[in-house]
């Protein structure tokens, strides 16, 4: 069985400060990992993706993701937030096994100032 | 580049009423997607179709038919919509590879009355 976990449904920090948002994955096979974003009324947008290389993947507006094999993670990570960062984040596994993409219930970033 | 279109943005229904929603796309993808986004609970994966006419379940189909006639157009339908029943649905089409980026439509905002 596949699943993703995203232990932090919320996540708030100050304009300026860096971030790690979470995200766990349950695949015994070699998985191909993503995060997509979604801004406020606007439609789904993928970030960044893995499948193979180098394990650290960079992504639009400087976000960025480092594959763990060891510890089953797929965390990202940003410098330096802006407000305009405030969305929620989704980790998304693909299985080799199904055709189609598992989603994690989400991450709401909120950036202060 | 290409747009996904989903009709209607809004749908109001009735309790057990049957309800259709569309989704267009001009990407000209292989594989549509049709997820519902409840608050807390990420995406969850209602149906797919990998080509014409194709027709696979996902995590959450019971409740649920589609019709994939085109390939330009996916449909869903509520067989009996739930009293007090609020979510987004969202479409999405990729090519058909492990690794292939979703692009989302903005999604129908569906409340049962």
């Amino acid at each position: 069985a596949q699943s993703v976990t995203q232990p932090d449904a919320r996540v708030t920090v100050s304009e300026g400060a860096s971030l790690q948002l979470r995200c766990k994955y349950s695949y015994s096979g070699t998985p191909y990992l993503f995060w997509y974003v979604q801004y406020p009324r606007q439609g789904l947008q993928l970030l960044l993706k893995y499948y193979s290389g180098d394990p650290v993947v960079q992504g639009v507006n400087g976000f960025e993701a480092e594959f763990s094999k060891s510890n089953s993670s797929f965390h990202l990570r940003k410098a330096s937030v802006h407000w305009s960062d405030s969305a929620v984040y989704f980790c998304v596994l693909s299985a080799n096994s199904g055709t189609y993409q598992r989603f994690g219930t989400g991450t709401k970033l909120q950036v202060v100032p | 580049g290409g747009i996904i279109t989903q009709t209607p943005k809004f749908l109001i229904g009735q309790e057990g009423q049957k309800l259709t929603l569309k989704c267009q796309q001009n990407f000209n993808h292989d594989t549509m997607y049709w997820y519902r986004q409840d608050s807390g609970k990420g995406l969850r994966l209602i149906y797919y179709s990998i080509t014409e006419n194709d027709l696979q379940k996902g995590d959450l189909s019971e409740g649920y038919d589609a019709s994939r006639e085109k390939k330009s157009s996916f449909s869903l339908t509520v067989t009996s919509a739930q009293k007090n029943e609020m979510a987004v649905f969202l479409c999405a089409s990729s090519i058909m590879d492990r690794d292939a980026e979703q692009f989302f439509g903005p999604g129908t905002r569906l409340t049962v009355l």
